[in-house]
């Protein structure tokens, strides 16, 4: 079993819907999350960042964690074109730690 | 914020040649860098974590000898892919953490680098 399960899609979705993307983990010890956006032939760009449980908001992303079901989720509100990218979320054990990534999901958001 | 760049961004060689790749951090600098590799529609595998002024850190199943990394300088890491082969063409991927080693400061990702060996 993969330490980081993450669906590859691709997701499609058109312009303006609420875009969900999800992680889960097998190992408990995790306690820092983040979520990459990387562009095609680009390196990933830190998003979100969270310690242990909770949401996080930032414009129109929200970051959740849940613990207790090792479960991570991004939310995109109002998406758009130029969110089209694959996402990657990435977790470590301690801060500034070695990141462990999931495989990334594709999105394209069609105008 | 802080740029890491990559040089090449693409490079196509000959099997059995070697391959240098360049991480240098521009505004900051890095006492640690990682090098990760990325197959298309895969994760980033981290391959190594490279320290300025000594030994790299390699993951295990990396070939040291096959994947030479430098760190000679607080701004700059090279990765160099020694005789490589078809099966050595990927994305290859550095990041740098600002601040002295065991920093907890962001990580900062290069804009990656296309191998492709015919």
């Amino acid at each position: 079993q993969k330490e980081v399960e993450q669906d590859p899609g691709p997701l499609s979705v058109p312009e303006g819907a609420i875009v969900s993307l999800n992680c889960t983990y097998s190992n408990s010890a995790f306690q820092y999350f983040m979520w990459y956006r990387q562009y095609s032939r680009k390196g990933p760009e830190l998003l979100m960042y969270t310690y242990s449980s909770g949401n996080k908001e930032d414009g129109r992303f929200t970051a959740q964690v849940d613990k207790s079901s090792k479960y991570i989720s991004l939310f995109i509100r109002d998406s758009q074109p130029s969110d089209s990218a694959t996402y990657l979320c990435a977790m470590s054990y301690n801060q500034g730690g070695k990141l462990i990534f999931g495989q990334g999901t594709e999105l394209s958001v069609k105008p | 914020g802080a740029v890491v760049s990559q040089h090449p961004s693409r490079v196509i060689c000959k099997s059995g040649t070697s391959v240098k790749i360049e991480c240098r951090s521009l505004d900051f600098q890095a006492t640690t860098m990682f090098w990760y590799r990325q197959f298309p529609k895969k994760s980033l595998m981290l391959m190594a974590t490279s320290n300025e002024g000594s030994k790299a850190t390699y993951e295990q199943g990396v070939e040291k000898d096959k994947f030479l990394i430098n760190h000679a300088s607080l701004t700059l890491s090279t990765l160099t892919v020694t005789s490589a082969h078809p099966e050595d063409s990927s994305f290859y991927i550095c990041s740098a953490r600002s601040g002295p080693q065991g920093s907890t400061g962001e990580l900062f990702f290069g804009e990656g680098s296309r191998l492709t060996v015919l």
